[in-house]
């Protein structure tokens, strides 16, 4: 069974930029047809969809947040990573790592999230 | 793009059925069968209740169906159960070929 896990520094200052990581266990992040998703939810909001990666770094990003964000697939380390640029108070959130797939165009395979806040 | 429109709150007794409506545009909810329906207690990880409007995947109580009408879908939950009592979120992939979710309902089994 595919488990995801985000990891990351909780606090991050304004203006710099946020890093995240998400590690897959139990299955292989290269076996085909399988994307890999961010996604965010700031306190007392709804989720917001940040971007997908495909192992052969393909990408996808919410129009919003395209120009700060960054994906990347460690594929020997069995991750994908997420950087968010210039981040402001308005980045704070508990970000999830999801997974996706061509056969079933929804989340189905989700991280537990991770808290981060920015603030100096 | 813009979040998908969901009311911020609904309620019903158990054993009633409620149902949450998700509006989107042409561009989303109204173009694609990707819509998908999440359940999220507060500190968990969202779950996967119906996918593809309609479709549940395995393990998910039958009580849940999806349904699409026009740039409106729709979750019905029948038979409330206090376990239900969690927050819903609809999903729709868009012509952008990005993702856009709701903002959210709050289910309260009273």
């Amino acid at each position: 069974q595919v488990q995801l896990q985000e990891s990351g520094p909780g606090l991050v200052k304004p203006s710099q930029t946020l890093s995240l990581t998400c590690t897959v266990s139990g299955g292989s992040i290269s076996s085909g047809g399988y994307y890999w998703s961010w996604i965010r939810q700031p306190a007392g909001k709804g989720l917001e969809w940040i971007g997908r990666v495909y192992p052969s770094g393909s990408t996808n990003f919410n129009p919003s947040l395209k120009s700060r964000v960054t994906f990347s697939v460690d594929t020997p380390k069995n991750r994908f990573s997420l950087q968010l640029s210039s981040v402001t108070a308005a980045d704070t959130a508990l970000y999830y790592c999801a997974r996706s797939s061509n056969s079933l165009d929804a989340f189905d395979v989700w991280g537990q999230g991770t808290m981060v806040t920015v603030s100096s | 793009q813009s979040a998908l429109t969901q009311p911020a709150s609904v309620s019903g007794s158990p054993g009633q059925s409620i149902t949450i409506s998700c509006t989107g545009t042409s561009s989303d909810v109204g173009a694609y069968s990707d819509v998908s329906w999440y359940q999220h207690h507060p500190g968990k990880a969202p779950k996967l209740m119906i996918y593809d409007v309609s479709n549940r995947p395995s393990g998910v109580s039958n009580r849940f169906s999806g349904s699409k009408s026009g740039n409106t879908a729709s979750l019905t939950i029948s038979g409330l159960q206090a376990e239900d009592e969690a927050d819903y979120y609809c999903s729709s992939y868009t012509s952008l070929s990005t993702w856009v979710f709701g903002g959210g309902t709050k289910l309260t089994v009273l």
